[in-house]
């Protein structure tokens, strides 16, 4: 079975600062995606970013970008400029890339990021 | 945009009863997911469905039952409520072969 850890409960970062966030995996497949969701206060959760395993470069999407580490099982994000909607939840996900294994996701426990002004 | 909404946002329910949980998504997705959330230990799968009638249990079922009639409905159940089963509720869907999930917006249920 795989597992995510999440070793961050809490961060706080201030405004227009960078934070970096960590995750790392276990699992003994090769072909798997990993993803970092955001779940603001009191609102629905939602895609940040996604990595596929298979991919060497790194995934970026606009502020946000991640250091997949395969070999070390490491999928870390980096919030840059942080802005004060970036305060939420993130959760690290796995997914194994096995099509019959139905698209589960398997979550950390979460890191939760307090920008301040 | 894709759309995924549940029955209730916050619920309260006393010991034995019977409760009834439900997801609508309007994209059309194969894939539905019931995950409960607690402090400290993320999302936890409890049953997904990849087709209409056919489900499948997740991580921790226990305690838990699901039904999908209609594709983009899925309702979670939980035949007699304890005090345990207090938590947040997440559905989620996705395209069977796509990795993006969609959430809801979640269900609080207190279970005193």
């Amino acid at each position: 079975a795989q597992t995510v850890t999440q070793s961050q409960p809490e961060m706080s970062v201030q405004e227009a600062e960078t934070v970096t966030l960590s995750c790392t995996y276990d699992t003994s497949e090769s072909n798997y995606y990993l993803f970092w969701y955001k779940q603001p206060p009191s609102r629905q959760m939602i895609l940040v970013i996604r990595q596929e395993a298979y991919k060497q470069q790194n995934a970026t999407e606009n502020r946000f970008s991640v250091n997949f580490q395969k070999a070390a099982k490491s999928f870390s994000l980096k919030i840059s400029d942080s802005q004060l909607g970036d305060t939420a939840m993130y959760f690290c996900a796995f997914m194994w890339a096995f099509k019959a294994a139905g698209n589960k996701l398997t979550f950390g426990g979460g890191t939760r990021v307090l920008v301040k002004p | 945009d894709v759309k995924v909404t549940q029955s209730s946002r916050y619920l309260v329910k006393r010991t034995g009863e019977k409760v009834f949980l439900e997801c609508v998504q309007d994209m059309d997705h194969e894939n539905m997911f019931w995950y409960r959330q607690d402090p400290g230990l993320g999302l936890r799968l409890i049953y997904f469905s990849y087709d209409v009638k056919m489900k499948e249990k997740g991580d921790i079922p226990e305690g838990y039952s699901v039904s999908r009639e209609k594709k983009e409905r899925f309702s979670l159940i939980l035949e007699s409520a304890s005090t345990n089963q207090t938590s947040m509720y997440l559905c989620a869907s996705s395209f069977v072969r796509g990795e993006t999930q969609y959430f809801g917006p979640g269900t609080r249920l207190l279970v005193l």
